[in-house]
């Protein structure tokens, strides 16, 4: 399977403090995308990294990428309690999102 | 940006029922839609690819008689889960690529199916 594994699967912490998701990956990338789902909702698209790239930066999110490790991570600054949600990391190893591997996901819950 | 709808969001039927849960693009077309499926707590695995105009591909392990997809016009696509069985019981959601935005997916916001 090329699912992507993410760590830690859940994470707890207060709100103002930085929380820091990691994704690891088997298979070669075009390039590697960050999503995040509500509690039973769909995804919402956050972020995207190419391969050629190392960071990347979008409002609180910071996004690494490290293609000889295999891995990326999301970063998100002065967290809020509405930043509680599950991200997920996926996979574009085609570069036409015609089959994104979304990765194992990672709970995130910050409270007041 | 790009709206896919997703319905029902919720339903519940009887073992042996069939349900069709509808995907639609609102404000752009979709020759191409996505099916996934999602279990608690867990992460999206793709069932299958939808193309406007012509057969679905579906991913390895999936049954194409029990999960029927069309997607016969550019802003539909339809998940059939026939003969619904409790096992069957999970989170669907579709997606699209939206020409001219890149390679990210556009999500709808997914059915839970409970069989009962």
């Amino acid at each position: 399977s090329q699912q992507g594994e993410e760590d830690p699967q859940a994470l707890s912490i207060q709100e103002g403090e930085n929380a820091t998701m990691n994704c690891s990956y088997k298979t070669s990338i075009n390039n590697l995308q960050w999503y995040r789902q509500n509690s039973g909702r769909g995804l919402v698209h956050l972020i995207l990294i190419r391969s050629n790239e190392r960071e990347k930066h979008s409002g609180r999110l910071r996004v690494t990428l490290d293609t000889s490790k295999k891995s990326s991570s999301l970063l998100i600054t002065a967290s809020r309690a509405a930043d509680t949600a599950s991200y997920f990391c996926a996979t574009d190893h085609t570069g036409t999102a015609s089959k994104l591997t979304f990765g194992t996901g990672t709970r995130l819950q910050v409270t007041l | 940006g790009a709206v896919v709808s997703q319905h029902p969001s919720r339903v519940i039927c009887k073992s042996g029922t069939s349900v069709k849960i509808e995907c639609r693009s609102l404000d752009f077309q979709a020759t191409t839609m996505f099916w996934y499926r999602q279990f608690p707590k867990q992460s999206l695995m793709l069932m299958a690819t939808s193309n406007e105009g012509s057969k679905a591909t579906y991913e390895q392990g999936v049954e194409k008689d029990k999960f029927l997809i069309n997607h016969a016009s550019l802003t539909l696509s339809t998940l059939t889960v026939t003969s619904a069985h409790p096992e069957d019981s999970s989170f669907y959601i579709c997606s699209a690529r939206v020409s001219g935005a890149g390679e990210k997916l556009f999500f709808g916001s997914g059915t839970q199916l409970s069989v009962l």
